[in-house]
């Protein structure tokens, strides 16, 4: 079973514009959310996270605003930059499952210049 | 320390040979993850240690598949009787889980991936 789920396998933006990635999850129990992405290569890195008792978290150019009534958290990049490009993996970990972490299959970021 | 390391990053085995992946975590990370990705696909959650105690291991992966982690630092991935389904990129990642319960995030390795001829 998919737990998280990552429904656009790619995203194309213009430069200077906003980035929306989206995500949709089943488990009602995940105490966190993050976001990590992944230049070819190389293994996923950490972006930002959010907590399951706030509703947005921001950082810098990053904005993460998570939805639990819908089961439902984005990522904003405000402004797009080419060095963006890269795949995001939408992740979430529960207190009830030893916070092991769960992985969405990705959407592949394309930041035009 | 520079992060979390991978030995081998490429293995390229004939079907039905065994073959061992090693991952060295950030040293004062409690936590250990070894995750799979194929193509197209997020990191598939294979198993999991806290300190040198196993506490997961994937319902889909098969008896195959045996991870260790001695001694609560580095870990070994074996594969036995590999099948080409099997061929892969495998992933670790390390983390600390403080005494107040909140995750730290996963800091990854660049992965050691297995072509199985």
């Amino acid at each position: 079973d998919q737990q998280v789920k990552q429904n656009s396998p790619s995203l194309s933006v213009q430069e200077g514009r906003i980035s929306i990635l989206n995500c949709d999850y089943t488990n009602s129990m995940f105490d966190y959310f993050l976001w990590y992405k992944k230049y070819p290569a190389e293994g996923p890195t950490f972006l930002i996270s959010i907590s399951s008792i706030k509703d947005k978290n921001e950082d810098g150019r990053f904005t993460v605003f998570l939805n639990k009534s819908a089961k439902h958290l984005s990522l904003h990049i405000v402004p797009s930059q080419p060095g963006d490009s890269a795949v995001y993996f939408c992740a979430a970990s529960a207190r009830t499952g030893g916070f092991k972490t769960i992985f969405g299959a990705g959407t592949r970021l394309f930041v035009k210049a | 320390d520079t992060g979390v390391s991978q030995d081998p990053r490429h293995k390229i085995t004939k079907r039905g040979q065994n073959v061992t992946f090693r991952c060295d975590p950030i040293s004062e990370h409690n936590r250990l993850y070894w995750y799979r990705q194929t193509l197209g696909q997020g990191p598939e959650f294979l198993t999991y240690f806290q300190n040198e105690a196993q506490l997961e291991k994937s319902r889909l992966l098969s008896d195959r598949f045996s991870a260790e982690r001695p001694k609560g630092s580095f870990s070994t991935l074996e594969i036995q009787r590999t099948e080409q389904g099997d061929s892969a990129m495998y992933l670790c990642a390390s983390s600390f889980l403080g005494l107040a319960g909140i995750p730290g995030e996963l800091f990854f390795g660049e992965g050691s991936r297995l072509t199985v001829l």
